[in-house]
C-alpha cells in the first residue's frame, strides 16, 4: 500500500524558477492538505482541499498555487521561487479532517 | 500568533522511565487534539487523539490529559523506550474547520 506519495525528494530551484510538487493518495480520501515545515518549527498550512475541484487557502499560502482535478492527485505549484520557500514540504490525505496521513515531503532548496 | 505552543524544544529521558510532552492552546474553540510523532527523513505519523468531551484518553504505553480550564494537554510516554526517540508534534482542531493547527513539536531522546 503506497499511502501518500510525493516526487520528488529533493530538489534546488533557482530564484525565479517555478516547478510543481506532485502528491498523489490511494486510499480514495477526499481531504488533502499542503504544508511545509520550517527549521525549529511547527507545520504551517498552505492549502487544502475537501474534494475533487475544491481548495481552500491555509496559513501561509503566499507564492503557492494549487488544484484538485481528480481524487487522487494535489499538485502544489510554486511560479517564481524565492528563498523564503525554502522549506521541506509535506502532503497530507485523510477521509476525514483529523486523522491525516503524511507523505516522506519534499525538500526544497531556492538559491 | 502561536495558536498551539510547545515551549520544549528538546527532552531527554532514560530508557524505562516515563516521557512527559507538554503543549499549551490559546484558542478556547479547539475540541479536539492529536499528536503526531515523526522521525528523521519521514512524515508525521498519528499516535493518539483526545476530543475535548474527555480528560484523558489512553493508548498501550501513552495517554493524552486534557486540561480545558488550563487550555493544556500532555501526552505520557511509559515505559519510554530507544525507538520513541523523535520529534512529537501536538496538533488542534476546531470543529468543523476541516484543518489542524500544528505547535513547533518537541525532540524527545531516549538514552539507554
Amino acid at each position: 500500500n503506497a499511502g501518500v506519495t510525493q516526487t520528488p525528494k529533493f530538489r534546488i530551484l533557482k530564484i525565479g524558477q517555478s516547478m510543481t510538487l506532485q502528491c498523489a493518495q490511494d486510499m480514495n480520501h477526499n481531504y488533502m492538505y499542503w504544508y511545509r515545515q520550517d527549521p525549529g518549527m511547527g507545520l504551517k498550512l498552505i492549502y487544502y482541499s475537501v474534494g475533487a475541484g475544491i481548495t481552500d487557502k491555509g496559513e501561509v499560502p503566499n507564492g503557492y498555487n494549487v488544484s484538485r482535478s481528480t481524487t487522487e492527485d494535489f499538485p502544489l505549484r510554486l511560479e517564481l521561487a524565492a528563498p523564503s520557500q525554502t522549506s521541506v514540504y509535506f502532503c497530507a490525505s485523510s477521509s476525514n479532517w483529523f486523522g491525516q496521513h503524511f507523505g516522506d515531503g519534499t525538500r526544497l532548496s531556492i538559491l | 500568533d502561536q495558536q498551539v505552543k510547545q515551549n520544549s524544544p528538546s527532552l531527554s529521558v532514560q530508557e524505562g522511565r516515563i516521557s512527559i510532552l507538554n503543549c499549551d492552546y490559546t484558542n478556547s474553540m479547539f475540541d479536539y487534539f492529536l499528536w503526531y510523532k515523526k522521525y528523521p527523513a519521514e512524515g508525521p505519523t498519528f499516535l493518539i487523539s483526545i476530543s475535548s468531551i474527555k480528560d484523558k484518553n489512553e493508548d498501550g504505553r501513552f495517554t493524552v490529559f486534557l486540561n480545558k480550564s488550563a487550555k493544556h494537554l500532555s501526552l505520557h510516554i511509559v515505559p519510554s523506550q530507544p525507538g520513541d526517540s523523535a520529534v512529537y508534534f501536538c496538533a488542534a482542531s476546531a470543529q468543523g474547520a476541516q484543518k489542524l493547527v500544528f505547535g513547533q513539536g518537541t525532540r524527545l531522546t531516549i538514552n539507554p
